[in-house]
C-alpha cells in the first residue's frame, strides 16, 4: 500500500464553519506534511510532523490546526477560515531520512464562502 | 531554505528525449536533490532524486553537476502523459521540503 489518503475531496465551507481535513497513511512513514497550493502555484509547505511532533510550523495562522493523533493520521483543523485560503491543500508522508522520496495524496479542493 | 530556479515552461516534440535544468546554488553538502512532477487535478508524484552520482530509473534520468549547483532531468522519449509541472526540490535533514516555481512541460504530438 503507497497511497496517501485525504478526505473529503471537496469541502465548501463558510467563513464561521470548523471543520477539519483528514489523511491516513498506511506506510509505516514517521514524517507527515501539509502544503497549501493555489491555482497554477506550487504547493507552499505549512507543517512538519516528525514522529508525531510538530516539527516545523511556516508561520501558518492559527485558523489553520494541526493534529497527528497517532503515527497513520494527520488532520488539519479549520476554523474561521477567509475566501482567500480556498486552495488544494495536499498531504504528503515520508520516511524520516532525507534520501527517500515523499507520497503525496490527490489533496482537498477547499472554497470558502 | 533552500533555493531551486528552473524555467517556467518548456516544450518538446513526442517521442524525443526532454532535459529539464534546474540551478540550486546554495546547496548544501547533505541535501538531496528530488524531482517531482504533478498533473493537473493530482498531488506531485515523485520521479527520481539523487546526491551526488548520476541516477537512472524506469521512469527517467538525473544528471547531477560536480559542483552539484545544477542538476538535469532527462527524460528519455516524451510521452503524451509526460506533460505535467515538474519541480526540482532540495530536501534537507529537517525534513524541509521545499518546492520551486517548477517547469510546465508540454509535448506536442
Amino acid at each position: 500500500d503507497t497511497e496517501v489518503t485525504q478526505t473529503p475531496k471537496h469541502l465548501v465551507m463558510g467563513m464561521t464553519n470548523k471543520k477539519s481535513l483528514k489523511c491516513e497513511q498506511h506506510m509505516g512513514h514517521r514524517a507527515m506534511y501539509w502544503y497549501k497550493q493555489k491555482a497554477k502555484k506550487p504547493p507552499e509547505l505549512m507543517f512538519v510532523y516528525s514522529y508525531e511532533k510538530l516539527s516545523i510550523n511556516e508561520s501558518v495562522p492559527s485558523r489553520f490546526s494541526p493534529e497527528c493523533p497517532n503515527s497513520s493520521l494527520l488532520n488539519l483543523h479549520l476554523h474561521a477560515l477567509q475566501p482567500e485560503d480556498s486552495a488544494l491543500y495536499l498531504c504528503a508522508s515520508s520516511h524520516g531520512a532525507s534520501n527517500t522520496e515523499a507520497f503525496f495524496g490527490q489533496g482537498t479542493r477547499l472554497t470558502v464562502v | 531554505d533552500a533555493k531551486t530556479t528552473q524555467p517556467n515552461s518548456m516544450e518538446s516534440n513526442e517521442e524525443e528525449p526532454v532535459h529539464l535544468p534546474c540551478n540550486h546554488s546554495t546547496i548544501s553538502g547533505t541535501d538531496y536533490i528530488h524531482w517531482y512532477r504533478q498533473l493537473p487535478s493530482q498531488g506531485p508524484e515523485y520521479v527520481i532524486h539523487g546526491l551526488t552520482s548520476n541516477v537512472n530509473n524506469r521512469m527517467a534520468s538525473l544528471a547531477i553537476a560536480e559542483d552539484r549547483k545544477s542538476s538535469t532531468l532527462i527524460l528519455h522519449r516524451a510521452t503524451l502523459r509526460d506533460a505535467a509541472v515538474y519541480y526540482c526540490i532540495l530536501r534537507d535533514r529537517r525534513n524541509q521540503f521545499y518546492f520551486g516555481t517548477g517547469t510546465s512541460l508540454t509535448v506536442i504530438p
